[in-house]
């Protein structure tokens, strides 16, 4: 079993709506969590870090469940630049060792 | 302030020949980590380096594969005898200290292995 897993899409999406989507891990020693997004072909950029107690961000918020052991990113509004992969990332007990899930297409249509 | 320099961006190469990937932290950053992505996959850690120490590479594969991090220079991840297999994009990022936080990726360099 990966220690990150993720729903590799892509999920279509009409411009407009909200989408969400999680991301489940596996180490429950896995102290902090990430979302990033990578567009085709570019670096990973980080979009937001996840706390327990949810974070907000624009139209983004990242919510992560510990007792379940889930991650979600939630989109609202979306834009045609929102096109992207989002991968949703843990930090190790090593406190620089990231793991990375294998990313959720995301595409915007008009 | 340069954000991370990495070159090649694009290297091709026959198997069995050698492949050397370079990255050039940000000024001021001491601590460099490399990364291999696989088409349709996440990233995967290989090997963390500060200035002329390995610090951990137990990510990185224990053959054909190396990486130093030199006093003077840039940093090289080095691949021996390359296969199709190693075909990848190989991220580096860097950071002025271990926290996870302040780590800045460069835009890759895509190795294919013909």
């Amino acid at each position: 079993r990966k220690e990150v897993e993720q729903d590799p899409g892509p999920f279509n999406v009409p411009e407009g709506a909200t989408v969400a989507f999680n991301c489940t891990y596996s180490n429950s020693a896995s102290q902090s969590f990430f979302w990033y997004r990578q567009d085709c072909r570019k670096e990973p950029k980080l979009l937001m870090s996840v706390y327990s107690s949810g974070n907000e961000d624009g139209r983004f918020t990242a919510q992560l469940n510990r007792a379940s052991q889930y991650i979600s990113l939630l989109i609202r509004d979306s834009k045609l630049s929102d096109s992207a992969t989002y991968l949703c990332v843990g930090l190790m007990d090593s406190n620089y060792q990231l793991i990375w899930g294998a990313g959720t297409k995301l595409i915007i249509k008009p | 302030n340069a954000g991370v320099m990495q070159n090649p961006r694009h290297l091709v190469r026959r198997r069995g020949q050698e492949a050397r990937l370079r990255c050039s932290p940000m000024k001021g950053h001491s601590h460099v980590y490399w990364y291999r992505q696989l088409p349709e996959e996440g990233l995967k850690f290989m090997v963390y380096l500060q200035k002329e120490n390995i610090i951990d590479e137990s990510g990185m594969p224990k053959e054909r594969f190396s990486a130093e991090f030199p006093k003077e220079g840039p940093s090289i991840l080095r691949i021996q005898q390359v296969v199709r297999g190693d075909s990848a994009a190989y991220f580096c990022a860097s950071s002025p200290s271990v926290a996870y936080n302040e780590q800045f990726f460069g835009p890759g360099t895509r190795l294919t292995v013909l």
